[in-house]
């Protein structure tokens, strides 16, 4: 069974603090990761998707990265606009459909 | 770009009501999928559709059936309203299964 687990839960920065936010996963293959920002009361938008192990993408200020284990978002001098949780998640494996989704990471940018 | 639209952004219903959710997703993509998401949860899988006619029980389907009889569109049906599925719902739809989900802005229900 696939697993997601990101970190930490919950994230405070101050604006222009750069800090990664990390997603582990245990997967019988990797078939790609996904990124996702999600803000208060809308649903998750698709940021990126990551398929094997060294790529990276950006956009704005994030930048996201891939390891054998792990993903890693990256954000550079962060804004209060960037203040959202970010959810991670892997393709359906072994016959199934359902992608499996970590529970997120909450990030705070204060000014 | 993909649009997933759910016909509403907040619904009050009383206990015992029979609620309906609509999803529609204009990329001609075959998945759909229904989740709710709760505080300290995280996204739990209802029902998903792979196709037309087509569906699956999730992680959670008591309570809820859905209806696919379009592609474009995927309902989520609560048989008699309760408490405590006073959520935040989401539909999302995919292209081939390796891709990703793509949601709508999602329906929060209070149910009272």
């Amino acid at each position: 069974e696939d697993q997601v687990t990101q970190s930490p839960e919950a994230l405070r920065l101050q604006e222009g603090e750069s800090s990664s936010l990390n997603c582990s996963y245990t997967v019988s293959g990797l078939r790609g990761l996904f990124w996702y920002r999600q803000d208060p009361g809308k649903g998750p938008e698709f940021l990126f998707t990551l398929y094997s192990a060294g790529e990276e993408k950006e956009k704005e200020r994030l930048k996201a990265t891939l390891t054998k284990k792990e993903s890693f978002l990256h954000i550079t001098a962060p804004k209060p606009e960037d203040s959202a949780t970010y959810l991670c998640a892997v393709p359906p494996s072994g016959g199934s459909y359902i992608p499996t989704f970590g529970r997120g990471t909450s990030l705070i940018v204060h000014p | 770009d993909v649009k997933v639209t759910q016909s509403s952004r907040y619904l009050v219903k009383r206990t015992g009501e029979k609620v309906f959710l609509e999803c529609v997703q204009d990329m001609d993509h075959e998945n759909m999928f229904w989740y709710r998401q709760d505080p300290g949860l995280g996204l739990r899988l209802i029902y998903f559709s792979y196709d037309v006619k087509m569906k699956e029980k999730g992680d959670i389907p008591e309570g809820y059936s859905v209806s696919r009889e379009k592609k474009e569109r995927f309902s989520l049906i609560l048989e008699s309203a309760s408490t405590n599925q006073t959520s935040m719902y989401l539909c999302a739809s995919r292209g081939r299964t390796n891709s990703p989900l793509h949601f709508g802005n999602g329906t929060r229900l209070t149910v009272t």
